[in-house]
């Protein structure tokens, strides 16, 4: 597609549910990232996926998140038994790393998906 | 741990005056430095990417200059219209390996440009 795109757009659901947030990168990008933006703070790294390597999940606050990557392609962060500080735009970026530092190294965004925990 | 913090927090100007934001990091052994602009309820919208071995980059009336050493960017917009109000945001990749790939963001410099 022409860039990254996310589902649902708004997410609203009850603490204690399981969500499914969906990523769709832009086609041939081979790395893809996680992204929290919480209100009042800075965005705040999730998780990276390059190409078939182990994704780094460093950044994942809780074993409560888990994120998948089928077929080098889409991707769905699932957050299990929600909290209300789970609230949060959760964005997804794509790039295609050269190996070296070039402006081809630029993430692209999507829009994100509001997150609101009840 | 890499930290980023943008200054100033909020900034409102009249249309035609030149601005620059600024931006600074803790950890020099970056990758690259990325300038974003995001407009409420949308995501980021690349700007300028400065990579590690470079001073500048230049797209339209937007200038991003990084001085590496003492970890400090600055973003400078000329000629500044109200489409510009936005909310920018620096990032830095910090240099590879373990934290491949990983941005690190300041929480923004919030601009208003009034007619």
């Amino acid at each position: 597609g022409a860039g990254v795109s996310q589902s649902p757009s708004n997410k609203v659901t009850e603490k204690g549910k399981d969500v499914e947030l969906r990523c769709d990168p832009i086609s041939g990008h081979t790395a893809l990232y996680w992204y929290r933006q919480s209100l009042g703070q800075g965005l705040e790294f999730l998780i990276y996926f390059q190409g078939n390597s182990a994704p780094d999940k460093s950044g994942l606050p809780s074993d409560r998140f888990s994120a998948e990557r089928t077929g080098g392609s889409v991707s769905t962060l699932t957050i299990q038994r929600t909290q209300q500080e789970d609230s949060a735009v959760y964005l997804c970026a794509s790039s295609n790393p050269t190996g070296g530092a070039s402006i081809a190294d630029t993430q692209y965004f999507g829009p994100g998906t509001r997150l609101t925990v009840l | 741990k890499q930290e980023v913090t943008q200054i100033p927090a909020a900034l409102s100007v009249p249309e035609g005056e030149n601005l620059v934001l600024n931006c600074s990091f803790t950890d020099s052994a970056i990758y690259n430095l990325q300038w974003f602009r995001q407009d409420p309820g949308k995501g980021l919208t690349s700007l300028l990417l400065i990579q590690s071995s470079q001073r500048e980059q230049t797209s339209g009336r937007l200038n991003a200059s990084l001085d590496k050493s003492s970890g400090r960017s600055t973003l400078y917009i000329a000629a500044s219209q109200p489409g510009d109000s936005a909310t920018y945001l620096c990032a830095v990749e910090a240099d590879r390996g373990s934290t491949l790939g990983r941005l690190y963001f300041g929480r923004g410099t919030q601009l208003t440009v009034w007619p």
